[in-house]
């Protein structure tokens, strides 16, 4: 069975780049398309974008032009960074399978202040 | 982008009684080539992440009870629960992954009435 787990810092400061990695266990990331989304505390689900394991991106626009999604399959990885981050973007962060998000990871809280 | 408007945005049932949410789309997700509609359901509960419920608007994803049912078209759908049970309680999402950018309804809160 598939399993995503989020992984990075908890602090990010205001101005920099907040960088998360999501690693898949009991299967291969070389298939399947892998997305980010984000929670901020009590609100609701904003796709942040995918990536598919031809390498290929999709971002959401309000954010693309601080997006990054990029794929280690040696690793069996996948990774975000969001750049000039703010207090908006303070957010429970989670990675997950395909474009109907079917495997989600437990999520990670990043919280942006100096 | 496709703005997704979820009514209500909470919900009191009582124990074995019918819940139903709805959701429309901006614009249709519905794909005439293959006529499928872009559209899922989602269920989350505190502290944990979203659960896919349903897919292709009316596929029950494995391992989803079979009181859970989607159902809809175009630009409007609807999640039905046939009989409340306690464990149903939650914040239900739909979201379209047609447009451009693949958005998710407001949420609307479940609870027992």
């Amino acid at each position: 069975q598939v399993q995503l787990q989020e992984s990075g810092p908890g602090l990010v400061k205001p101005s920099e780049t907040l960088s998360l990695t999501c690693t898949v266990s009991g299967g291969s990331i070389s298939t399947y398309y892998w997305s980010w989304i984000r929670q901020p505390p009590g609100k609701g689900l904003e796709w942040i974008g995918y990536i598919y394991y031809s390498g290929s991106t999709k971002y959401n626009p309000s954010l693309k032009s601080r997006v990054t999604i990029s794929l280690d399959t040696s690793k069996n990885q996948f990774s975000l960074e969001l750049s000039s981050v703010t207090a908006a973007d303070t957010a429970v962060y989670y990675c997950a399978r395909n474009l109907e998000l079917d495997c989600w990871g437990q999520g990670t809280l990043v919280t942006v202040s100096s | 982008d496709i703005v997704m408007t979820q009514s209500p945005d909470s919900l009191a049932v009582s124990l074995g009684e019918r819940a139903t949410i709805n959701c429309k789309s901006s614009q249709t997700v519905l794909l005439s080539s293959n006529n499928k509609n872009y559209l899922a359901w989602y269920q989350q509960k505190p502290g944990q992440p979203p659960k896919l419920l349903i897919y292709w608007a009316s596929t029950r994803e494995s391992g989803v009870p079979d009181r859970f049912s989607g159902s809809g078209s175009g630009t409007d759908f609807t999640l039905t629960i046939s009989s409340l049970q306690a464990e149903d309680v939650a914040v239900y999402y739909c979201q379209q992954y047609f447009g451009t950018s693949y958005t998710f309804g407001q949420g609307t809160k479940l609870e027992i009435k």
